[in-house]
């Protein structure tokens, strides 16, 4: 089955810092999706993006699918942007997989 | 509108009791997902239905069972439970089959114990 490697796994910023997630695939894929998940579990979705750039305030991302991966950019980070964040693939189904996440704290 | 809805919130019962978990998906959706996420890692498929018909299974055992009713809603059913089904319960709607975007409900916290 595919594989999805995201890196780092844990990210710490100061208030006010960008950051670059990435999300790395083994194989072609027909949906991806950027999800943020906040300390009560709920999965905020950011963006859905099999492919191109789409920007969304201050979060924009990027998918280059010929060459299987994606890059999600945090820019000015708040405190409430912590959490983790999971980058989830799937082909032809409704199956999504899903990466490991990185987990990102925002210092004040 | 409403999001995805799920019920209930929390949940704690003991090894070998079954439980039934619910899900409302968004108006006009005709997909409904389901996932385990256990501490520490990311959601893991277990099915999905579309249109009343199974569409897809996890590598889950067969405790784990699930239907989609006429109005989409579904329930996921997982009997003789094991302190290892302990986790977070992810309900996923889409508009239809795949390739399409999935927003996800709440979740409901199960505790096997």
């Amino acid at each position: 089955g595919i594989q999805v490697e995201q890196s780092p796994p844990d990210l710490i910023l100061q208030e006010g810092a960008n950051s670059t997630l990435r999300c790395n695939f083994s194989d072609s894929v027909n949906n991806l999706q950027w999800f943020h998940q906040n300390p009560w579990g709920q999965l905020i979705n950011l963006f859905y993006i099999p492919s191109g750039t789409k920007q969304n305030g201050r979060l924009s991302a990027t998918t280059v699918a010929t060459e299987r991966y994606s890059l999600l950019y945090i820019s000015s980070s708040q405190t409430t942007d912590s959490g983790v964040y999971f980058c989830a693939v799937g082909r032809n189904t409704g199956k999504l997989i899903f990466g490991q996440g990185t987990t990102l704290q925002v210092k004040p | 509108d409403a999001g995805v809805t799920q019920s209930p919130t929390h949940l704690i019962k003991t090894r070998g009791q079954h439980v039934t978990l619910r899900c409302s998906p968004i108006s006009g959706h005709k997909s409904v997902s389901w996932y385990q996420q256990v501490l520490g890692q990311g959601p893991q498929f277990i099915f999905q239905y579309y249109e009343k018909e199974e569409r897809g299974r996890g590598n889950f055992p067969d405790r784990f069972s699930a239907r989609q009713f006429p109005n989409y809603s579904s329930e996921l059913n997982v009997n003789a439970l094991l302190l290892g089904d302990s986790a977070l319960y992810l309900c996923a709607s889409s508009l239809a089959g795949s390739s399409y975007e999935q927003y996800f409900g709440p979740g409901t916290r199960l505790t096997v114990t």
